[in-house]
This record gives structure tokens, sequence and C-alpha cells, in this order.
């Protein structure tokens, strides 16, 4: 099956720092999410992003479908910003296959 | 008004017993879905449920088994609890089974079976 692999998979930042978060899959897929797990333990959809670039607000997302990753980009990070960051694909059931996460920690 | 609801939050059980947690989306979904999230943060699907149609990940056990009595409603019962049981259970809802348009989590119900 697929494989999905996030790095790093902790990150500690200063406020106000920039960062960049890696997802690498194992097979071509046509279905990236990205999703953001607060401390609280809310999960959100952050993008749907099969290949391209999308942006909202100080987030950003990339996805290089013939080389198998995509990029989330977090500019001028808050503390706000703190969580777990998933990636995740479609297999052929139409289920999300995850990976492990990259936890960022945001010093203020 | 809250999109994906699950109660309860937090379920404390004894070895052996019988639990359900309820889940309801008020979105207009057509595709409900059940993850467990372990310790180690790692999520895992266990069922999706579309238009009558119940996709289940294998390396669920059958001690495991959703109730869909209505588009709006999956419910997650669980028999014979295990220790290892313990866990965070999210349900999910997306407009449709691809998930194009996203996905909408509940709030989690965290399972301590002791």
């Amino acid at each position: 099956g697929i494989q999905v692999e996030q790095s790093p998979p902790d990150l500690i930042l200063q406020e106000g720092a920039n960062s960049t978060l890696r997802c690498n899959f194992s097979d071509s897929v046509n279905n990236l999410q990205w999703f953001h797990q607060n401390p609280w333990g809310q999960l959100i959809n952050l993008f749907y992003i099969p290949s391209g670039t999308k942006q909202n607000g100080r987030l950003s997302a990339t996805t290089v479908a013939t080389e198998r990753y995509s990029l989330l980009y977090i500019s001028s990070s808050q503390t706000t910003d703190s969580g777990v960051y998933f990636c995740a694909t479609r297999d052929s059931n139409y289920q999300l296959i995850w990976g492990a996460g990259t936890k960022l920690i945001i010093k203020p | 008004d809250t999109a994906v609801s699950q109660t309860p939050k937090y379920l404390v059980t004894q070895m052996g017993n019988d639990k359900s947690i309820k889940c309801e989306q008020n979105l207009g979904h057509d595709t409900m879905y059940w993850y467990k999230q372990d310790s180690k943060k790692f999520l895992k699907i266990m069922f999706s449920y579309n238009n009558k149609e119940l996709i289940i990940n294998e390396t669920v056990p059958n001690r495991f088994s959703p109730k869909s009595p209505d588009k709006a409603h999956l419910n997650l019962h669980i028999n014979s609890l295990e220790l290892g049981d313990s866990a965070v259970y999210f349900c999910a809802s997306s407009q449709e089974a691809t998930g194009i348009r996203g996905y909408t989590f509940g709030s989690g119900t965290r399972l301590t079976v002791v």
C-alpha cells in the first residue's frame, strides 16, 4: 500500500519564524490533504492539494506529484500555529492514509 | 451549531464491557468515517460509510461495528473492550467519498479501558 512519510518529526521555532514541513509519498497519488491538530486535539482540514500550489493567509502548500512530495509553508509563525501537522492521501477505497505528523511548537 | 458532534467526549470503562460512541453531522455530507488515534498520535481509518456502502479496514477487529441509522449518523459500537482499545476516536464526514471538498472532524472521544 501507499506509504506516507513526514519530516521533520518535531520542530521548535520562535514566534515570527518561517517553516517548511515535508510530506513524501511512495506512489502516485491524486488526492493529498494537509491537516492541523491543535493542542486540544481538534483536527482541521487545511488544504486539498493534489498538485500545484494553494495559499490561505500565512499558510501555503505545494504538491509536486511527479516527484511524490508535498510541502506546507507557514510564514510569520504564531503561537496558535502550534500542534501537529498531518498529510494524508487516499487509497483505492477512498480511505485516507496518514503520515505520522510533524509536531510544531511555536515559542512566544 | 456544531458540524460534526460526537458523544461522549470522555469514556472510562472496564475491560470486557460493551460501549457505543455516537456521531452526528448536520452538513448534509454523503460520507462518514471513524478514525482511531493512538497514544503516538498516529491516525488510522477504521470505517467509511457512503450511500449505504460500508468499507472496513481489514485490520479492525470484528468487535468494532459501525451502525448508521441514516445518512447523518454513524455510531461506533465496541464489544468486549480490551486495554489496547484505549485511544481517541474521531468521527469525520466529507461531502462525497473522494474528499475533494475536504473533511470535517468531530472533537474526538477519549476512550480509556481499565
